[in-house]
């Protein structure tokens, strides 16, 4: 069965610095997709960036992007020129592509932004 | 917006009454899920529906049963609500692979918070 995890509960980080959150995942597949989700106090889950496994190249959107590490099963998240809007709870999740596509969650980092 | 609606959005009951969670969508996306959501956990998958009268469990299925007898709607019952069953259930929608509409993610509804006493 797949896993994700996600190793650091809580992240810290300054307004305009960059912060990189950390996921691993297990699986024997070799095509499958790659999520980070954001939720904010609103508890609105919202899709953050996504990766498909058969890409080598990293995906990116504005100030977020992904170092994806196949080989590795690491999909990191870094998050550039950080904002106060960005505080939130930040899921990587990983969905099989066959059998049922489910997606997997890992348990979350909260990442605090300070002013 | 995804065109997901869940209801009720909060619910207070006791232990051992009976509790429905509605999930309504506007897009007619063949898949839907239930989630929970609770800390440490991350969230977990509870049932899914890959059509009408079609589902199935997921990894926390016990004291949980679904419904779907029409595409937009998805029902979460739980028969006789405990305390464990507190959490934040989350719906979610996308659309299936073979349809060549699949953009990969799910989109999800904005939650419901349930207090089992």
């Amino acid at each position: 069965a797949q896993t994700v995890t996600q190793s650091q509960p809580e992240m810290s980080v300054q307004e305009a610095e960059t912060v990189t959150l950390s996921c691993t995942y297990d699986t024997s597949e070799s095509d499958y997709y790659l999520f980070w989700y954001k939720q904010p106090p609103s508890r609105q889950m919202i899709l953050v960036i996504r990766q498909e496994a058969y890409k080598q190249q990293n995906a990116t959107e504005n100030r977020f992007s992904v170092n994806f590490q196949k080989a590795a099963k690491s999909f990191s998240l870094k998050i550039s020129d950080s904002q106060l809007g960005d505080a939130a709870m930040y899921f990587c999740a990983y969905r099989t592509l066959y059998n049922t596509d489910k997606l997997i969650f890992g348990t979350g980092t909260r990442l605090q932004v300070f002013p | 917006d995804a065109g997901i609606t869940q209801s009720p959005r909060h619910k207070v009951t006791e232990t051992g009454t009976p509790v429905t969670l509605r999930c309504h969508q506007t897009e007619n996306h063949r898949y839907m899920y239930w989630y929970r959501q609770d800390p440490g956990h991350g969230l977990r998958l509870i049932h899914y529906s890959y059509g009408v009268k079609d589902t199935d469990k997921g990894e926390v299925s016990d004291g949980y049963s679904v419904s779907r007898s029409k595409t937009e709607d998805f029902l979460l019952t739980l028969e006789s609500a405990t305390s464990s069953q507190t959490s934040v259930y989350f719906c979610a929608i996308r659309e299936p692979r073979d349809r060549g509409l699949d953009t990969g993610e799910l989109f999800f509804g904005e939650g419901s918070r349930l207090t089992v006493l």
